[in-house]
């Protein structure tokens, strides 16, 4: 089955740099790569997604990469704000088929931003 | 939030006792989804729903059974708590021509 990895587990970082974290997944058949955003004790919210036939996606502040060939894909935050701080889990599957829509998450980032 | 509740919200039990924690939405979405959510292991899938009574299994299913006798409605049952199963759990639901889960608000389960 697909397995993803998600680097660093935490990551600290002061008001208005800039934050990267990176994902990697085992199947190539996965075609689907969201990117989750949970607040302490909230629920995990989708902030951003990216499909195989796309290499690059933005909104506002924050943008995805996706590399097919290394299988690997990356979420970018931009001039970070504290209330960026938060969880965020990257994951990956397949859309359509007999896949049912199903998700491997990896095992998250806590991003702290300092004011 | 996507018209979706989980119940109840927080529950303690102990070891040994059966415990079934539901997941409705309001949505009419197909798909369904359970996830536990531990440190370090980020949410890992137990078992899943592609329709009224067709559900299947996940990545951690052993100790949990499902069951959705309703489009609305999906049960998650430990039929003999083990503190490994203390956790929270999370449901999800997708449409049948979306790509996007959203996610109910959680369980908090602690068993003793």
């Amino acid at each position: 089955g697909e397995n993803v990895e998600q680097h660093p587990s935490t990551l600290s970082v002061q008001e208005g740099d800039s934050a990267v974290i990176k994902c990697t997944y085992s199947d190539s058949a996965s075609n689907y790569f969201p990117w989750y955003k949970q607040e302490l004790g909230k629920r995990p919210q989708l902030i951003i997604d990216i499909r195989s036939n796309v290499g690059e996606k933005k909104d506002q502040r924050i943008a995805v990469t996706l590399n097919k060939t290394a299988k690997h894909f990356s979420l970018h935050i931009t001039e970070t704000q504290p209330e960026d701080s938060a969880v965020y889990f990257c994951a990956a599957g397949s859309a359509g088929g007999t896949s049912y829509g199903k998700l491997t998450f990896g095992q998250g980032t806590i991003l702290t931003v300092h004011p | 939030d996507a018209g979706i509740t989980q119940s109840p919200r927080h529950k303690v039990t102990e070891t040994g006792t059966p415990v079934t924690l539901r997941c409705h939405q309001t949505e009419n979405h197909r798909y369904m989804y359970w996830y536990r959510q531990d440190p370090g292991h980020g949410l890992r899938l137990i078992h899943y729903s592609y329709g009224v009574k067709d559900t299947d299994k996940g990545e951690v299913s052993d100790g949990y059974s499902v069951s959705r006798s309703k489009t609305e409605d999906f049960l998650l049952t430990l039929e003999s708590a083990t503190s490994s199963q203390t956790s929270v759990y999370f449901c999800a639901i997708k449409g049948a021509n979306q790509e996007t889960q959203y996610f109910g608000p959680g369980t908090r389960l602690l068993v003793l």
